[in-house]
């Protein structure tokens, strides 16, 4: 499976911006970038996913670089509850699971 | 909206017993896939279902085994069990298997192995 790379760890303040990097260099034409999330003690959360373009929805935003080796999570107005794990993804088309690497640990500060 | 629920949400097992745990996925999903994550770890793939037939598997260990059954709901079977079995156990469903669609995960199973 093709690999991401993330940061372990982000901090952010609350109600501001936080953006989210992720790294996939080996990505491949049909390779779909997925987001997930885990708070604590539950199960993962679906937050995002893109092939080329940019997409929004109402949990997040995500921008994927023109050549695609690189994408950013982006979460307009962070709140306490976006303290979580978030897991960037690579979902290889005709092959639906999600295997998880090592995600970016986000801290929230009041 | 229904959600997918697994049972029971938390089991205590000794070494050596065996334990089942099960899935019922989002109605009208008919694809199942089953996740164990260790205390500290990334949760790791272990096997997944469509339509009743495995179609993917992972780093099961082959004292587990699973099956999806006709009303797509899904039980683990894990007999002879290790202290490092104990984990969250978390099962996934989609409604088939959608290029780039979003996975439905449960709350978990949490299996403490004595």
């Amino acid at each position: 499976d093709a690999k991401t790379t993330q940061p372990n760890s982000m901090e952010s303040n609350e109600e501001e911006p936080v953006h989210l990097p992720c790294n996939h260099s080996t990505i491949s034409g049909t390779d779909y970038i997925h987001w997930y999330r885990q708070l604590p003690s539950q199960g993962p959360e679906y937050v995002i996913h893109g092939l080329t373009s940019n997409v929004n929805n109402r949990m997040a935003s995500l921008a994927i670089a023109e050549d695609r080796k690189s994408s950013t999570l982006i979460l307009h107005r962070a709140t306490l509850r976006d303290a979580a794990v978030y897991y960037c993804i690579l979902r290889i088309f005709g092959n639906e699971k999600l295997t998880f690497g090592t995600g970016t640990r986000l801290t929230i500060i009041p | 909206a229904a959600g997918v629920i697994q049972s029971p949400r938390h089991l205590i097992k000794e070494k050596r017993e065996t334990a089942t745990l099960k899935c019922y996925p989002i109605p009208r999903h008919d694809t199942v896939y089953w996740y164990q994550q260790g205390p500290g770890q990334d949760p790791q793939f272990l096997i997944s279902f469509y339509e009743k037939m495995q179609s993917d598997k992972g780093s099961i260990p082959d004292r587990f085994s699973a099956q999806q059954f006709s009303d797509y709901h899904s039980e683990l079977n894990m007999s002879s069990l290790e202290l490092g079995d104990s984990a969250l156990y978390f099962c996934a469903s989609t409604p088939g298997p959608v290029p780039g669609g979003e996975l439905f995960f449960g709350e978990g199973s949490r299996l403490t192995v004595l």
